[in-house]
């Protein structure tokens, strides 16, 4: 079955720094890859859609200026969380969506301290 | 807009035991219903995908069912093990897009 990767699984940062987290199709090529966001005991969160080549779409209430998104190719998305908080730290994976099937990453775990 | 809700939040029984999770939906016009499970601090493991025309699916010890009329889906899982011990979550899709609503999920833990 399609594999999609994150790196890193986990990264721990300090408090204003920024972290990128990778997101990738191995053996299949993403029309779309997605970002989502869960908070302890929360259901999972949409954060932004993203279409390679082109801007990301932002839910509201997701700031564009501190959740970078660069989807450069079919199979390569990355989130660059900047200025991280402690408030940034969750539990954030990604999909990769093929025409008929969205497939989900292992996640990534951030903590800011 | 679509909103899912899981029943219960958490579940705690004896091995063997057959167990119901339960998944409810607003919005019936969905394009396909997921179950997922997630352990603790991993990514999602995607057990059984019903499309909008079916009725159910079933994967091993797993059978999950859907009413799309009523806005239903319950994930049965017969013979519970220690092992299926995770969150369980519910995902619909719908509104043309491949985003799915997530529910809260249930975290089940099965006791020896």
């Amino acid at each position: 079955g399609a594999v999609v990767s994150q790196h890193p699984s986990r990264v721990i940062c300090k408090s204003g720094t920024s972290v990128k987290i990778e997101c990738r199709s191995l053996d299949f090529q993403a029309t779309t890859m997605f970002w989502y966001r869960q908070f302890p005991k929360q259901s999972l969160m949409l954060m932004a859609t993203s279409n390679e080549g082109s801007k990301a779409t932002y839910e509201q209430g997701v700031e564009k200026d501190k959740f970078l998104i660069n989807h450069a190719s079919l199979t390569l998305s990355t989130l660059t969380v900047t200025s991280a908080h402690p408030e940034d730290s969750s539990f954030y994976i990604c999909s990769a969506s093929t025409d008929t099937e969205q497939y989900f990453g292992p996640g990534t775990r951030l903590t800011v301290t | 807009k679509q909103e899912v809700t899981q029943i219960p939040a958490a579940l705690s029984v004896p091995e063997g035991e057959n167990l119901v999770l339960n998944c409810s939906f607003t919005d019936s016009a969905i394009y396909n219903l997921q179950w997922f499970r997630q352990d603790p601090g991993k990514g999602l493991t995607s057990l059984l995908l019903i499309q909008s025309s079916q009725r159910e699916q079933t994967s091993g010890r797993l059978n999950a069912s859907l009413d799309k009329s009523s806005g239903r889906s319950t994930l049965y899982i017969a013979a519970s093990q220690p092992g299926d011990s995770a969150t369980y979550l519910c995902a619909v899709e719908s509104g043309g897009s491949y985003i799915p609503t997530f529910g809260r999920g249930t975290s089940l833990i099965v006791h020896p």
